[in-house]
């Protein structure tokens, strides 16, 4: 059974700081992994989708890699600022059979202080 | 364009009250899943069409829940007799085949 980690469970910075989210997984068999956002009282916001052949993906401020066989992903963001304040979610998408469900780790809340 | 959309935002209803949450996914998604967000449990899967073929219903948490997608676009997530257990927020979420899933807003079911 999949299972995805993030740790730790909440993080929080100085303004202008980089920072790195981890995600790790348990089996690498896996078709793409998402990095989702969450605002408190919200739905999930998708931030990049990185295929299981895919090694990074950026997107403005935000990059997120991949590294399949150890099971790992990052999300890196430049230059913090109060407004990236979010819960940050990653989920997997198994790679086998016709069902794509996302298994979803707990998030990682992150503050960012002015 | 427009993204998908739940309703009701938010429910309150009385133990032992049926329910039903709507979805209207992103037009010409092939893809409709059901999760469900509860404190302590994160979000978890709960069931997913793609499709014509047959729903996975593997999430369901209890034979209290069904759901069915009309037409390939609507989807309804009922719970029957609900239980106090059952308050959550449920997201539902779609997606091109297996590509990128695109999340509503939810539906913050609370069960008094």
């Amino acid at each position: 059974k999949q299972e995805v980690t993030q740790i730790p469970a909440a993080l929080s910075v100085p303004e202008g700081e980089n920072l790195v989210l981890n995600c790790s997984f348990t089996d690498s068999a896996i078709y793409n992994l998402q990095w989702f956002r969450q605002d408190p009282g919200k739905g999930l916001t998708s931030l990049l989708l990185i295929q299981s052949s895919q090694r990074e993906q950026t997107s403005g401020r935000l990059n997120a890699s991949l590294d399949k066989s150890s099971g790992r992903s990052t999300l890196y963001i430049a230059a913090s600022q109060p407004g990236d304040s979010a819960t940050y979610l990653c989920a997997v998408t198994p790679r086998s059979g016709a069902n794509s469900k996302l298994t979803f780790g707990k998030g990682i809340t992150l503050s960012v202080r002015p | 364009g427009a993204g998908v959309s739940q309703s009701p935002s938010n429910k309150v209803t009385e133990k032992g009250k049926d329910v039903e949450l709507r979805c209207d996914p992103i037009s010409g998604h092939t893809a409709l899943y059901w999760y469900r967000q509860s404190l302590g449990q994160g979000l978890e899967f709960l069931i997913y069409f793609q499709g014509n073929s047959a729903p996975d219903k593997s999430g369901l948490p209890s034979d209290r829940f069904s759901a069915e997608r009309t037409g390939g676009s609507v989807s309804t997530l009922t719970i029957q007799r609900t239980q106090q257990e059952d308050s959550a927020v449920y997201l539902c979420a779609s997606s091109f085949h297996h590509n990128e899933q695109f999340f509503g807003p939810g539906t913050r079911l609370t069960v008094l």
